[in-house]
C-alpha cells in the first residue's frame, strides 16, 4: 500500500519562480527521502532526512519535515526548466525481516516554463 | 563505485508468454534489493524486496515471481504474462545501513 502521499499532483511555474510539493505519510518513519524521476527514466535520490530532523538544504532544494504531522515538503528555489520532472517522497519502513524498505507516493509532476 | 544495471530497456511480449528480467549491482555486498512496478502516470509499487540471497518478499499478490540466485543478481519472472503485466519495471538497491536506493534505467515492458 501506498506510505507516502505527495501534493500538488502536477504543478507548473514559470522558470525562476520557486516550486514547492507536500508529502504525508502514515506510520513512524526512520527517515524520509526525496526523489526526481525524468520521463520514462529510473529514480534519482535527492535528499534523506533523518525523523530527528526538522531542516535540511541541498543546493536549492529545501526539505522539511514535521513529524508531529506526518507531513514533509520540498522547496526547489529558483526554478529552471531543468527541473521538471516528476517528484516523489519516501519513507523507509520496518520490515518483518528487520530491514528497512522503502515505499513511495504517487508523485508530483513539475513543469517548469522557460 | 557502485552501479546497478538493468535490462532490457524495452520489451515486448505476447499474452500467456515467459518473462525474465535480470538485475546486477556491482561495487557493493550484500544489497538490499528491490522489484519495483510503475504504471503510466503513477507511482512506485514495491513488488518484491530482498535481504541476501533466496531471500524474496513479497508485497502484493500477483502473476510475477522474483528470485535472488547471487548475492548481486536479482530476477524477475513469469511463467505467463497477462495484459495488466505490462508496465515500466525498476531494480533498485539499498545498502544496508543507509536507505537510499539506488534505481537501475527501468524496463518498459508491453504485453500485447
Amino acid at each position: 500500500s501506498q506510505q507516502g502521499e505527495e501534493d500538488p499532483q502536477a504543478l507548473s511555474i514559470q522558470e525562476g519562480e520557486n516550486a514547492t510539493m507536500n508529502c504525508s505519510y502514515k506510520t513512524s518513519i526512520n527517515n524520509l527521502q526525496w526523489y526526481r524521476q525524468n520521463s520514462g527514466r529510473g529514480l534519482v535520490h535527492l535528499i534523506l532526512i533523518r525523523s530527528n530532523e526538522r531542516e535540511k538544504h541541498s543546493g536549492r532544494l529545501r526539505v522539511t519535515l514535521d513529524t508531529s504531522k506526518k507531513s514533509s515538503s520540498l522547496l526547489i528555489t529558483a526554478s529552471r526548466a531543468a527541473d521538471t520532472a516528476s517528484y516523489f517522497c519516501a519513507t523507509d519502513v520496518l520490515s518483518g525481516a528487520g530491514s528497512y524498505q522503502l515505499t513511495f507516493g504517487k508523485g508530483t509532476k513539475l513543469s517548469v516554463i522557460p | 563505485s557502485q552501479t546497478i544495471h538493468q535490462w532490457p530497456a524495452t520489451l515486448v511480449q505476447p499474452v500467456g508468454s515467459p518473462l525474465s528480467l535480470e538485475c546486477t549491482v556491482e561495487g557493493t555486498s550484500n544489497p538490499n534489493l528491490y522489484w519495483y512496478r510503475q504504471a503510466a502516470g503513477r507511482g512506485l509499487q514495491l513488488l518484491f524486496y530482498s535481504v541476501g540471497i533466496g531471500q524474496i518478499s513479497s508485497e502484493v499478490p500477483q502473476n510475477l515471481s522474483a528470485s535472488r540466485p547471487q548475492d548481486r543478481q536479482f530476477i524477475l519472472s513469469s511463467k505467463k504474462l497477462l495484459l495488466s503485466d505490462s508496465g515500466f519495471y525498476l531494480c533498485a538497491w539499498s545498502s544496508r545501513r543507509n536507505t537510499e536506493a539506488f534505481f537501475g534505467q527501468g524496463t518498459r515492458l508491453t504485453v500485447v
